[in-house]
Formats: C-alpha cells, sequence, structure tokens
C-alpha cells in the first residue's frame, strides 16, 4: 500500500489564522481525500480532493472555509482558513488506490485558541 | 446515501473471551466494507476487507447482505486488541466511517 506523508503533525493557532496541511504520497494514487476527526468523535469526510479541479465537498463543508488543492496524481494540501476553536480538531490525509483500498496519513492535531 | 451504524461506543471483554463488534450499513448499490483498527498513538490502519474474506490477527468479517451487517469477530480476545475500531463502507467512490467503538480486553 502507499506510504502517506503529512505535515505538520501538530500546531497551535490562533483564532482568525489560517493553516495548510500537506499531504505527500509516495506513489501514485487514483483518489486522495481529507478527513476530519474532532475529539471523541469518528472521521467525517471533508471533500475528495480532484487533481488539477476543484474539490467535491461533502455537506456542511465548503470551499472557503476548507479549500484544498491537488496539482498532481501524489500531493495535496488542506486550508483551514479563519480559524475558531471549534474547529480545533485532528486533520487526515487519505489515498486510495485500485490494489490497496484505503491508506491514511497519521494525522495534524489543531488546536486553535 | 452511505450510513455506517456502529451500536456500541464501548466494548469491554476478558482475554480468551469471544468479541464481537457489530456494524450495520447502508446503501443503496453494492457496498464494499473495511473494518479499519487504531491503536493507541498510531495511525488508522486496515483490518480486513469483505472481498478478501482473509482472517487477520485472528479477525474474521462476514458480510451479511440481507442484515446489512459486517460484525467484526474474534474467538479469542488477546489484550493487544485493546484499540479503536472502526467499521467503514465504500460506495460512490467515498469511504464513509462508523462512530467506532473502543475495546478494552481485560487480563
Amino acid at each position: 500500500s502507499a506510504v502517506i506523508s503529512q505535515k505538520p503533525s501538530r500546531d497551535i493557532c490562533q483564532r482568525g489564522t489560517s493553516l495548510t496541511i500537506q499531504c505527500q504520497v509516495d506513489s501514485q494514487v487514483t483518489m486522495m481525500f481529507w478527513y476530519r476527526q474532532q475529539p471523541g468523535q469518528s472521521l467525517t469526510l471533508i471533500a475528495t480532493a480532484n487533481q488539477g479541479s476543484e474539490a467535491t465537498y461533502e455537506s456542511g463543508f465548503v470551499i472557503d472555509k476548507f479549500p484544498i488543492s491537488r496539482p498532481n496524481l501524489t500531493f495535496s494540501t488542506l486550508t483551514v482558513s479563519n480559524m475558531s476553536p471549534e474547529d480545533s480538531s485532528i486533520y487526515l490525509c487519505s489515498g486510495a488506490g485500485r490494489n490497496y483500498g484505503y491508506t491514511f496519513g497519521s494525522g495534524t492535531r489543531l488546536t486553535v485558541v | 446515501a452511505q450510513r455506517v451504524t456502529q451500536p456500541e461506543k464501548l466494548l469491554s471483554v476478558f482475554k480468551g473471551a469471544p468479541v464481537e463488534l457489530k456494524c450495520n450499513y447502508s446503501y443503496s448499490g453494492s457496498p464494499e466494507l473495511f473494518w479499519y483498527v487504531q491503536y493507541s498513538r498510531q495511525r488508522l490502519q486496515l483490518l480486513l476487507r469483505h472481498i478478501s474474506r482473509e482472517s487477520i490477527k485472528g479477525f474474521t468479517a462476514d458480510l451479511n447482505k440481507g442484515e446489512t451487517s459486517f460484525h467484526l469477530k474474534k474467538p479469542f480476545a488477546q489484550e493487544e486488541d485493546s484499540a479503536m475500531y472502526y467499521c467503514a463502507l465504500q460506495g460512490a467512490q467515498k469511504l464513509v466511517f462508523g462512530q467506532g467503538t473502543r475495546l478494552t480486553i481485560n487480563p
């Protein structure tokens, strides 16, 4: 399966600022996704990162708040914009390939103060 | 719409006892089901997927389309099985997770 590197692993940010999270996959994947895992809860899909085009967002998530880029098959970024304490969460990148299913990064633990 | 339900948030059993983690799903198409596990301070990792019909770490899961279930079972629990377990469904090119069950194996 693919190996996914995600950074930063954690950050503490001031409210009103933005944070960009990077995700690098070591091999080509057909699809990349971004998830959020709020404290004590399960993983919620934010969006599917589409190569060279706008991401496909799930209900409750919008591009202005969570802009996503995927300039090539192995790299994607998620920005959490204009942060508030409610954005404190773990953000996870995932890649899916034809033969190995879904692999996950180690996550970015974000705390907004 | 895709939906996965794990009715038990917490499950505690003694070492050597059988374990069953329940998972029910809702999906109008043909689903692909997975179990993921997250050990303490480790990343989420795939435990098994229904299409491979394999046993990993002694765990098995059978897809029951009539009951729309994909329960995870192990006949004899080990202490190292203590972890968070997530059932997930792939449909319409995205993976949706259940709420997770925290399994604790008592010595």
